[in-house]
């Protein structure tokens, strides 16, 4: 059963530093997503992709995130000036289309020191 | 926005007695409300969903019922065992934004005792 993937699996990185976390949605789907979960915490939304533009983002996702789809199967978000309070498991997911399940990946865990 | 929330927190149950949780959503224009399950460490994985257009489903040992004139929806697992312990994340999605969305619940620590 095809599955979505991310690397790393964990991130560590210095405060202001820039990460970049690489998602390959399932190949047929044209829905992506970002999610975060800080330790103990919900799975926060932040934003959501199609047709090579934002569809939707939370107030989470501010200047200091941006998305792209660089190829025809990577999907990466960028933190660009990382804070402490970026440390969480980040998760892609993905879906065929609106309407039906996401489709999540195992998770980057990004830790900020 | 969307906000979801869910009860209990924290729930213990023996082996084989029956575990329940319970979440209520805002907006009535949610049509969709999946419950995930993750076990430490891992993805939250999809274990049964339900759409607006039903009032229950079932799969097996676990069930969900949706009430959306109360906007509640609940989960329901019989004969629980110790695999069935993880955290259970109820969620749903509604039409703004495309119906992409996903809200979820503060997530239910569920621990089954052998």
């Amino acid at each position: 059963e095809p599955e979505v993937t991310q690397t790393p699996s964990h991130q560590v990185t210095q405060m202001g530093q820039e990460v970049i976390l690489r998602c390959v949605p399932i190949s047929n789907h044209l829905y992506f997503y970002w999610y975060r979960q800080i330790l103990g915490q919900k799975v926060e939304f932040l934003v959501s992709f199609y047709n090579n533009e934002i569809s939707e983002k939370s107030e989470i996702f501010d200047d200091q995130f941006s998305v792209e789809r660089p190829d025809g199967s990577n999907f990466t978000l960028k933190i660009r000036s990382t804070k402490l309070e970026d440390s969480a498991m980040y998760f892609c997911a993905s879906t065929i289309d609106r309407g039906y399940e996401q489709y999540f990946g195992p998770g980057t865990r990004l830790t900020v020191t | 926005g969307e906000n979801v929330e869910q009860h209990p927190s924290t729930l213990s149950v023996q082996e084989g007695d029956s575990a329940v949780i319970k979440c209520t959503y805002s907006d009535s224009a949610s049509n969709y409300f999946p419950w995930y399950k993750q076990e430490l460490g891992k993805r939250p994985q999809l274990i049964i969903d339900i759409r607006s257009n039903v009032g229950e489903k079932k799969d097996q040992r676990i069930a969900v019922t949706l009430n959306k004139t109360a906007k509640h929806f609940s989960l329901h697992i019989t004969e629980t065992q110790p695999e069935d312990s993880a955290v259970y994340f109820c969620a749903a999605r509604g039409a703004r934004g495309g119906y992409q969305k996903v809200t979820f619940g503060i997530g239910t620590k569920l621990q089954v005792i052998p």
